[in-house]
Formats: structure tokens, C-alpha cells, sequence
């Protein structure tokens, strides 16, 4: 399978719950990012991830908690999370970090808290 | 900051019908300029780029190009398909990778038959 691959597709949780997202890239690159799409907003960048070392946290609240054990992989940690935290949660992968790269986008996580 | 600003819609066209949907930015620096699409339940695909003032980018019978002195990035497309219906998304990237994207608020197009 080539591209972004995400998983779960969807997920509900409660704000006790504690789970996790998963990204993995099939596509050689060295970057790979979060974000958050909510409805009537842009989308909003979370974490970035270069050659495993997070360079940017956008003020994410600590409830969401990242991981990128290699270039291929990334998690997002979920806990404590609250209602207005349901989203689409998007990864996405580019060969470098020059603003010329575009980024290549998975298809997203569904998450919803109760 | 940087800002991408695109009309939001919802767009309702026939098909056949030409395509036009306007965005304006503002950044720091000499930003790179993308148009992604998005269909319902999955995520987004890039559509088309430019990296420098007067590049065309074009895929798909889609087209925009870099204006620098508007600082736009307006998307054209000459006669829409029902297949097309879709968020589209103008985003920008000024700062290299590590400030990720700024997209705008997407552009909700439906075509009908």
C-alpha cells in the first residue's frame, strides 16, 4: 500500500478514555505532521516531526500527547479529552521542509468524545 | 501571521459550466501557493502548485496561477464535472515545513447534473 495510511478511521471516547492514533507513511519521507480540521474553521497544525525530532508544538494542550518512534510512524496519545476536542484528525507526510514540498495527507481519524 | 482567504460557499454550478474559485493571501517571505481537494470521507489531495510568481499549476483540467502583485491564487476550471463536487482548500506555505500549512476555510462545490 503506497500514501499516508491512518487508523482508526473513526473513534469514540469518552473523556476518561484514553487511546491513541496511529499514521504511517509508505513514501520515503522525512517530515510528518498533525492536524486538526473542525467544522467552519481552517485546518490548524499541531505537531511537526522532523527525522523523529518534534520541531513545532502549536500551543496543542497537553491532553494530546505525540510520539514518533521512526520517519515512518507517528501516534497521537489521547487523554482527558473534552467535547469540543471532536474533530477530524489528519496526518500528513513531505519529503523535506522546504516550503516548496507539498504535503501528502491521510485520510483521517473521526474522533468523537461523548 | 500568514492568512489564506477563499470564499466558503456552498458553490452550486451545472455541469459543463466554467469555474472560478478566488483566493487572496497575505505572508511573510515568498511563499509556496497549493490548491488541495477534499471528497467526502477522506482526506485531502493535493491538486495542483506554484512556487514562484507567474507559474501556472495545473492538473486535471484544473488550473491557477501565482500573482504575485494581487497576491492571488484563483482556481479555474473550464467546464465542471458532477465528479468534481468537493471541498477545495487554498493553503500556502512561507515558512518551510516546520510551520506546516496555512490553509483557508475551504470552498464547499457542488456540481448538478
Amino acid at each position: 500500500e503506497t500514501g499516508v495510511t491512518q487508523t482508526p478511521r473513526h473513534l469514540v471516547m469518552g473523556m476518561t478514555n484514553k487511546k491513541s492514533l496511529k499514521c504511517e507513511q509508505h513514501l520515503g519521507h522525512n517530515a510528518m505532521y498533525w492536524y486538526k480540521q473542525s467544522a467552519k474553521k481552517p485546518l490548524e497544525l499541531m505537531f511537526v516531526y522532523n527525522f523523529k525530532e518534534q520541531t513545532e508544538n502549536n500551543s496543542v494542550p497537553s491532553r494530546f500527547s505525540p510520539e514518533c518512534p521512526n520517519s515512518s510512524h507517528l501516534f497521537l496519545h489521547l487523554h482527558t479529552l473534552q467535547p469540543e476536542d471532536s474533530a477530524l484528525y489528519l496526518c500528513a507526510s513531505s519529503q523535506g521542509m522546504e516550503n516548496n514540498q507539498p504535503q501528502h495527507f491521510g485520510d483521517g481519524t473521526r474522533l468523537s468524545i461523548l | 501571521g500568514d492568512s489564506v482567504t477563499q470564499m466558503e460557499g456552498p458553490v452550486t454550478l451545472s455541469e459543463e459550466a466554467f469555474l472560478t474559485i478566488n483566493c487572496t493571501y497575505t505572508a511573510t517571505g515568498y511563499p509556496s501557493l497549493f490548491w488541495y481537494v477534499q471528497y467526502p470521507g477522506e482526506g485531502l489531495q493535493l491538486l495542483l502548485k506554484a512556487t514562484k510568481a507567474d507559474d501556472k499549476g495545473s492538473n486535471k483540467g484544473f488550473e491557477a496561477t501565482y500573482r504575485k502583485e494581487t497576491t492571488s491564487f484563483h482556481l479555474e476550471k473550464g467546464s465542471v464535472q458532477v465528479s468534481d463536487s468537493a471541498v477545495y482548500f487554498c493553503a500556502l506555505n512561507s515558512g518551510g515545513g516546520a510551520d506546516g500549512l496555512t490553509f483557508g476555510k475551504g470552498t464547499h462545490l457542488i456540481i448538478q447534473p
